[in-house]
């Protein structure tokens, strides 16, 4: 079946640094990944969309800047926070989507703590 | 652009009785509507998909019937359990990128 991990699960990080997550998609070819935030009381907020051999698209409110992503091949993509805050705490989620099945496939969410 | 409304908030249930979330949409093109539901603590999982031939998608009890003429995607169960209580989000992919409502905390009672 379709499974899609991230790592870490939770992590805490102090306010300022910066932190790296990871993505993989098994089972499938993900055509496309996309990164979200759920924050407290907040529905989901889309990041970026990464697609193969397409430019990485931010929406609007994240930039490159705070959160480059790194998607090298179909099953693997990351993205690092870089130097967070308090209102970057959340659940960051990986959706890869399986072209063949016009379907998205969430991880289970990396947990982000600022302390 | 592409917009999902749900109902909002919370509903709260009696098991047993019937379950229905509404959800509508906007889009420029005819999109896959999906339903994801999420328990605490956890990631969201796939429900339900709408299909493109326009038959009705079940898992678990629920079901869902997209309506083009209304834009609807309805999620409905007739007999509410203890175990549906989560969180409920509606979204369509009009494309890679799915868009989401802002989901309904569903709570079912004894």
């Amino acid at each position: 079946g379709a499974l899609v991990y991230q790592y870490p699960r939770r992590t805490i990080c102090k306010s300022g640094t910066s932190m790296r997550m990871e993505c993989q998609a098994v089972g499938f070819q993900a055509t496309s990944v996309a990164w979200y935030r759920q924050s407290p009381q907040k529905t989901f907020e889309l990041i970026a969309l990464s697609t193969v051999n397409s430019a990485i698209k931010y929406e609007q409110n994240f930039t490159q800047e705070k959160f480059p992503i790194s998607h090298p091949n179909l099953s693997f993509s990351s993205m690092t926070v870089l130097n967070a805050y308090l209102e970057d705490r959340g659940l960051y989620l990986c959706g890869a989507r399986d072209w063949g099945q016009d379907t998205q496939y969430f991880g289970p969410g990396t947990r982000l703590l600022v302390l | 652009g592409d917009s999902v409304t749900q109902t909002e908030g919370l509903v709260t249930l009696t098991e047993g009785l019937p379950v229905m979330l509404n959800c509508t949409y906007q889009s420029t093109y005819s999109p896959f509507l999906f339903w994801y539901v999420q328990h605490l603590n956890e990631a969201p999982k796939l429900l339900l998909k709408s299909f493109t031939d326009n038959k009705r998608p079940e898992h678990q009890g629920f079901h869902a019937t997209l309506h083009k003429s209304s834009s609807s995607f309805h999620l409905q169960k007739s007999s509410a359990q203890l175990s549906d209580s989560a969180l409920y989000y509606c979204a369509l992919s009009a494309g890679a990128k799915l868009t989401f409502g802002g989901g309904t905390r569903l709570t079912v009672r004894p």
